[in-house]
């Protein structure tokens, strides 16, 4: 079973800092997905990657897909309250422990 | 509906008890998914349903847990004799074919006491 491994577990900055947040797997992803969720509703997808070295941006988010496919980043530039929230990444129906994100006024 | 909808929103109810949650997924969405998050957690799989193929129950806990689809549409995930540990947000998710973008609706909340 293809384990998802996310880092940091929790990650608690000032607003207009810069992040970046990891997802790393024991083997090869075929297509990887990164949700963000809010509390009280279910995730909401932000990006599908495929691609080894794709980059794929989303206003101030930047989503990269390593080389091998083993593993996926999210930047996020000048971070803003807006952007708390449990960030996930997921391949097919398995889905990591999350990155819990709190940006503070 | 427009979304995925799930009911009930909140179920309290003692231990021992057998609940039944429900699952609309959106219309003409094959996959259908349940998943359990405790408290700060993650998402853990439970079980996946993909047109008339069989269901992936990987994921079920223990055999307390069963879960069926009915004519590709309506889902109900039932937990027998539940326990306290079965306390979590249940999510449901459909997509229009496997392991693409997955809808997830607003999930149900248990409270075993």
């Amino acid at each position: 079973t293809q384990l998802l491994e996310q880092s940091p577990q929790f990650l608690s900055i000032q607003e207009g800092e810069n992040l970046t947040v990891y997802c790393n797997s024991s083997s090869v992803f075929s297509s990887l997905q990164w949700y963000r969720q809010e509390p009280g509703e279910g995730p909401v997808l932000l990006v599908t990657v495929v691609t080894g070295g794709e980059v794929k941006k989303l206003k101030r988010l930047t989503f990269q897909f390593g080389d091998a496919r083993k593993d996926s980043s999210l930047h996020i530039t000048a971070a803003q309250t807006g952007d708390t929230g449990l960030y996930l990444c997921a391949e097919a129906k398995r889905f990591g422990a999350g990155t819990r994100l709190t940006v503070k006024p | 509906g427009a979304g995925v909808s799930q009911s009930p929103s909140n179920k309290v109810t003692e231990k021992g008890k057998d609940v039944e949650l429900r699952c609309d997924p959106i219309s003409g969405h094959t996959a259908l998914y349940w998943y359990r998050q405790s408290l700060g957690q993650g998402l853990e799989f439970l079980i996946y349903f993909q047109g008339n193929s069989a269901p992936d129950k990987s994921g079920l806990p223990s055999d307390r847990f069963s879960a069926e689809r009915t004519g590709g549409s309506v889902s109900t995930l039932t937990i027998q004799r539940t326990q306290q540990e079965d306390s979590a947000v249940y999510l449901c998710a459909s997509s229009l074919q496997g392991h693409t973008e997955a809808f997830f609706g607003q999930g149900t909340r248990l409270t075993v006491v």
